[in-house]
């Protein structure tokens, strides 16, 4: 099945620095999200974008399907920001659905 | 508009008790997924369907059976719970098959003893 590799695995910042998470997966595929799971467990719908880029807010990312990766930018970090950001690659299944394939996560400290 | 709903939140069960996790959207959605994640990974998918009255497997379907009667609801049933399926359980919906987002629940903890 398809790879999905994100780095890096750990990072702390202090708050107000600028961050790049990247994703690289290992085969075509027909959508790719981001999310920010917080400290409840609670995962959030960050970025919808199996290409080109798109902002909200102090957070952007930017996808390369030809390249087969995608990056995300956090700007000036606040502590809010902690958790772990799941990159997650969509292939079609057989039977019809949209199956998400997970990479492990970049787990994200922000310090004050 | 409550989005993707779950309950229970918590449940703990003894080896071999059964229990179903229920899954409901209002979002009208014609897919819906059951997912788990296990600690440090991501989530891998269990079953899912595409549409009212019907299911098909994921990557992790033994030992968990699914159903969908209804459009807006999908249950996830553990026949006789093993210690290997302690997780946390997510389910998500998604409007369509391409083009759109699959949106997740709150999840739920569950500890099999």
């Amino acid at each position: 099945g398809i790879q999905v590799e994100q780095s890096p695995p750990d990072l702390i910042l202090q708050e107000g620095a600028n961050s790049t998470l990247r994703c690289n997966f290992s085969d075509s595929v027909n959508n790719l999200q981001w999310f920010h799971q917080n400290p409840w467990g609670q995962l959030i719908n960050l970025f919808y974008i199996p290409s080109g880029t798109k902002q909200n807010g102090r957070l952007s990312a930017t996808t390369v399907a030809t390249e087969r990766y995608s990056l995300l930018y956090i700007s000036s970090s606040q502590t809010t920001d902690s958790g772990v950001y799941f990159c997650a690659v969509g292939t079609i299944l057989t039977g019809g659905g949209n199956k998400l394939t997970f990479g492990t996560g970049t787990q994200l400290k922000v310090e004050l | 508009n409550a989005g993707v709903t779950q309950t229970p939140k918590f449940r703990v069960l003894k080896t071999g008790q059964s229990m179903t996790l229920l899954c409901a959207q209002d979002m009208n959605h014609e897919y819906m997924y059951w997912y788990r994640q296990d600690p440090g990974m991501g989530l891998r998918l269990i079953h899912y369907s595409v549409g009212e009255g019907t299911t098909a497997k994921g990557e992790v379907p033994d030992g968990y059976n699914v159903s969908r009667l209804k459009k807006q609801n999908f249950l996830l049933g553990l026949e006789s719970a093993a210690p290997s399926q302690t997780s946390v359980y997510f389910c998500a919906s998604s409007r369509d098959l391409l083009g759109y987002e699959q949106y997740f629940g709150p999840g739920t903890r569950l500890t099999v003893t």
